[in-house]
Parts: structure tokens; C-alpha cells; sequence
């Protein structure tokens, strides 16, 4: 299976504060990752696809970058309801799978 | 706009069968694949498997030997199935629509149901 890592684990930022993080495949999965985002109680929402592809109706301050094994994900500045769990996963094997996550939460 | 609904037990003993079903409400079955996920509490996503509307299904190795993922096309429903269930299958379960992006075959899950929180206790 191909794994997948995040880091930070967790992260504390403020109100209006750029925020990247950091998702790496462990082998090359060109442009095959997706970013979600799960706020508490609720399910996972998808934020970007194919790396970089933002999904229809999500705000323009989140952005996706990277191929290969290195990805990263960029909330230009942080909204109060950007506070929840970010996960990235790659489709490029026919078994998905998923990050461990990365906490944003307010500072 | 296509939304997913979802149900089932939430309440087993060890070595019961899980059983849950998502309904599709709004949209087109075919064409899509349909996955379920579970998330284990304060744990991240696991992928369990999927299923078209032909009954392709695909199935994460770690739980192939306890799943079924079944279609009913006349229902627009799918269903999921692990056998033998431990304390370890506690977890909260969504269904989710996978779809390739137009003239790719970059694919993601873009709608998910509300999830269904299962727990195994004796």
C-alpha cells in the first residue's frame, strides 16, 4: 500500500495567518491526491482534487501544490471556519489511502 | 443535488455481522464508483472499499476476507457488510461517491453520506 504522512500533526494559527501543510506520498504519485476537510461531528468535505483542481464551491483562499511523493496545502488566510482536521489522500493505487491528519486550530 | 443517506445497526456484539446501507437521492447511480469509510473515534479516515453500479467492487486488502459491498440499481442503494466484527470495527462509517475528473482518471470522493457511528461491545 502507499502511504501517507502529514505534518504538522497539529498546528495553532490565528485569524488572517497563512497556513501550509505538508502531505508526502511514500512512492511517486504524480498528481493522484485529494485535500478534505473534516470540522468535529461532521463528514470529511472535499477542498481539492488532483493536486491542485479546487472543488466547485470551495473559497479561492485554499489552494493545493506539488507532484511526485511532496504536496502541500495552502490556506492563504485562515477564516474562523477554517478550523478543523485536514486530510490528503492519494487515488493513484486502487487502494486508497489517507493521511493521519493535521489539526488547525486557533491560537 | 445529490445527497446520501445512510443506515443500520449502531449497536453490535463481537462476532456479529455489520450491516449499513446508503441511499442516493438526487443524482445518477451509474457512472459513479461507491466507496464506504470508516473512522475509528479520535482516529483518521480508512478506506474499506467500493462498488459501481454493475457491482465492480474494489476492496482494501486489510478487510477483504470480512467484506461484502453489494448494489441494488432498482433502489439507487448500496450496502456494506464486515463479518466477524471486533472491538476494533467500532467507528464511525460514511458512503461516499467516487468520480474521475471529466477526461481523467484523477478520482475522488466528492459527497459523503452523514456517517453512522458503530460500536461493538459485549
Amino acid at each position: 500500500d502507499i502511504q501517507m504522512t502529514q505534518s504538522p500533526s497539529s498546528l495553532s494559527a490565528s485569524v488572517g495567518d497563512r497556513v501550509t501543510i505538508t502531505c508526502r506520498a511514500s512512492q511517486s504519485i504524480s498528481s493522484y491526491l485529494n485535500w478534505y476537510q473534516q470540522k468535529p461531528g461532521k463528514a470529511p468535505k472535499l477542498l481539492i482534487f488532483a493536486a491542485s483542481s479546487l472543488q466547485s464551491g470551495v473559497p479561492s483562499r485554499f489552494s493545493g501544490s506539488g507532484s511526485g511523493t511532496d504536496f502541500t496545502l495552502t490556506i492563504s488566510s485562515l477564516q474562523p471556519e477554517d478550523f478543523a482536521t485536514y486530510y490528503c489522500q492519494q487515488s493513484y493505487s486502487t487502494i486508497f489511502t489517507f493521511g493521519p491528519g493535521t489539526k488547525v486550530d486557533i491560537k | 443535488q445529490v445527497q446520501l443517506q445512510q443506515w443500520g445497526a449502531g449497536l453490535l456484539k463481537p462476532s456479529e455481522t455489520l450491516s449499513l446501507t446508503c441511499a442516493v437521492y438526487g443524482g445518477s447511480f451509474s457512472g459513479y464508483y461507491w466507496s464506504w469509510i470508516r473512522q475509528p473515534p479520535g482516529k483518521g479516515l480508512e478506506w474499506i472499499g467500493e462498488i459501481n453500479h454493475s457491482g465492480s467492487t474494489n476492496y482494501n486488502p486489510s478487510l477483504k476476507s470480512r467484506v461484502t459491498i453489494s448494489v441494488d440499481t432498482s433502489k439507487n442503494q448500496f450496502s456494506l457488510k464486515l463479518s466477524s466484527v471486533t472491538a476494533a470495527d467500532t467507528a464511525v462509517y460514511y458512503c461516499a461517491r467516487g468520480i474521475a475528473a471529466a477526461g481523467t482518471d484523477y478520482y475522488y470522493m466528492d459527497v459523503w453520506g452523514k456517517g453512522t457511528t458503530v460500536t461493538v461491545s459485549s
